[in-house]
């Protein structure tokens, strides 16, 4: 069974860096041709696709992030991770990794179980 | 960017009631549907993909339907293990868009 844990700091100073970590288990990232996607979700609010990467390295940003957010994978370690700078308290939010089904865009099929993430000083 | 828009974004329902939730997509777009089910706490759970393909191991009270601007989520008759929050995703083009949920609430 493919499950996929986030791992990061759950506090982070305004205007630093954000980074998270994504580790799948059950599978390998590489293996098969899907997309792995980072969604958020703020406080008492909906859900943000944040963006997806491929495991050859091949991106798609929300326009919104673009500007600020890094991905990367790390098929050695079965891993992928997001990289959030400039961060303000609007970016405060639990965050979810997640499987994209097939194709591209797609779906989600599998998510992590969510990490919070705060954002103060 | 496809917005898609969910209604109504609370429902008050009953144990056994048929419950339809909707969500509109502007532009238009296919069957590039999902919906998901998310309980307080929890990470979204995938219900329906393709408009109204059952995920594997999801009830067959649920159903979905629609195509290019209006969708629709049908529980046939609601269980107590279905109170919880709904929400559409397009994945017909990027960016990958949510509708802004459904709470479905006992009545």
């Amino acid at each position: 069974q493919l499950q996929l844990q986030e791992s990061g700091p759950g506090l982070v100073r305004p205007s630093e860096t954000l980074s998270l970590t994504c580790t799948v288990s059950g599978g390998s990232i590489s293996s098969s041709d899907y997309y792995w996607g980072w969604i958020r979700q703020p406080p008492g609010k909906g859900l943000e696709w944040i963006g997806s990467i491929y495991s050859g390295g091949s991106t798609h940003y929300n326009p919104s992030l673009k500007s600020r957010l890094t991905m990367s994978v790390d098929t050695s370690k079965n891993q992928f991770s997001l990289k959030l700078n400039s961060v303000t308290a609007a970016d405060t939010a639990v965050f979810y990794c997640a499987r994209a089904a097939g194709g591209s865009p797609s779906y989600f099929d599998y998510w992590g179980q969510g990490t919070q993430v705060t954002v103060s000083s | 960017d496809i917005q898609m828009t969910q209604s109504p974004s609370t429902l008050s329902a009953s144990v056994g009631d048929r419950v339809t939730i909707t969500c509109r997509a502007s532009p238009s777009m296919s069957r590039w549907l999902a919906w998901y089910q998310q309980k307080p706490g929890k990470a979204p759970k995938l219900l329906i993909y393709k408009a109204s393909s059952l995920e594997s191991g999801v009830p067959s009270r649920f159903s979905g339907s629609g195509s290019e601007t209006d969708f629709t989520l049908t529980i046939s008759s609601l269980q107590p293990d279905d109170f919880a929050t709904y929400y559409c995703q397009q994945y017909n083009s990027y960016p990958i868009t949510f509708g802004g949920g459904t709470k479905v609430e006992i009545k």
